[in-house]
């Protein structure tokens, strides 16, 4: 069945930098955009950015711009999401999701399957 | 403060109704499909709704999706203890170019 399975806990300081792999298994990445969410503790979900199914072209929110990368290694279906200069204010659950589009992307679209989330805490 | 508006809690009795309402604008709901996912603490969401109104398989039909113009509703009925959980609506923004999402909703069962 669809899996996602994501790294384990993280404990960074403030400054440094956390990188976030999420295992794709029953499909492969080459066919569906993947997307990270995060979510502090008892905040909402908020959406960091995503990468294209065919890995050439990566969209970020506009407050991750500068300090957010997302990659893959289709050889292992893995996708990663690294997050730089660390606040304490990026702690938080980071969860990968695949997206599912329906014609036109930015109209029709829904998360079908999601990782299990990997806590980052940034102490400072 | 989230672009898309929703109650922070609702609660009801077993076997009752509740309704999520999500709030937004023409940028957002008013133009694009709504999505609706279900949490429990301490895991990951899962989707309940897509396309406004659509079930996943295995989502019993007891979950509904409805929209409205700028607003986007989801409908519990015969709620269950089980049922105890966050919701949250969720949207592609025209206007931010982003994915947004409601602060979520805390369903009770009283």
């Amino acid at each position: 069945q669809v899996q996602l399975v994501q790294s384990g806990a993280e404990v960074k300081e403030a400054g440094a930098s956390v990188k976030v792999s999420c295992k794709a298994s029953e499909f492969s990445f080459t066919g569906y955009d993947v997307n990270w969410v995060r979510q502090a503790t008892g905040q909402g979900l908020e959406w960091m950015g995503g990468m294209s199914a065919n890995g050439g072209n990566t969209y970020y929110a506009q407050k991750f711009q500068d300090r957010l990368t997302m990659t893959r290694d289709t050889s292992i279906n893995t996708a990663y999401m690294e997050l730089r200069s660390l606040r304490s204010d990026d702690t938080a659950v980071y969860y990968c999701a695949r997206l599912i589009c329906g014609g036109e992307c930015s109209r029709r679209r829904y998360f079908d399957y999601w990782g299990q989330g990997a806590l980052v805490t940034v102490s400072s | 403060q989230s672009v898309l508006t929703q109650p922070p809690s609702v609660s009801a009795a077993p076997g009752q109704t509740v309704t999520i309402s999500c709030s937004g604008s023409s940028s957002n709901i008013g133009n694009n499909y709504v999505s609706w996912y279900q949490q429990f603490p301490g895991t990951a969401p899962k989707l309940l709704i897509y396309d406004n109104y659509k079930r996943p398989s295995g989502i019993p039909d007891r979950f509904s999706g409805s929209k409205s113009g700028t607003s986007a509703t989801l409908g519990i009925t015969g709620l269950q203890p089980g049922d105890e959980a966050d919701y949250s609506c969720e949207v592609y923004d025209n206007s931010l170019s982003a994915v947004v999402f409601g602060g979520g909703t805390k369903v009770t069962v009283l």
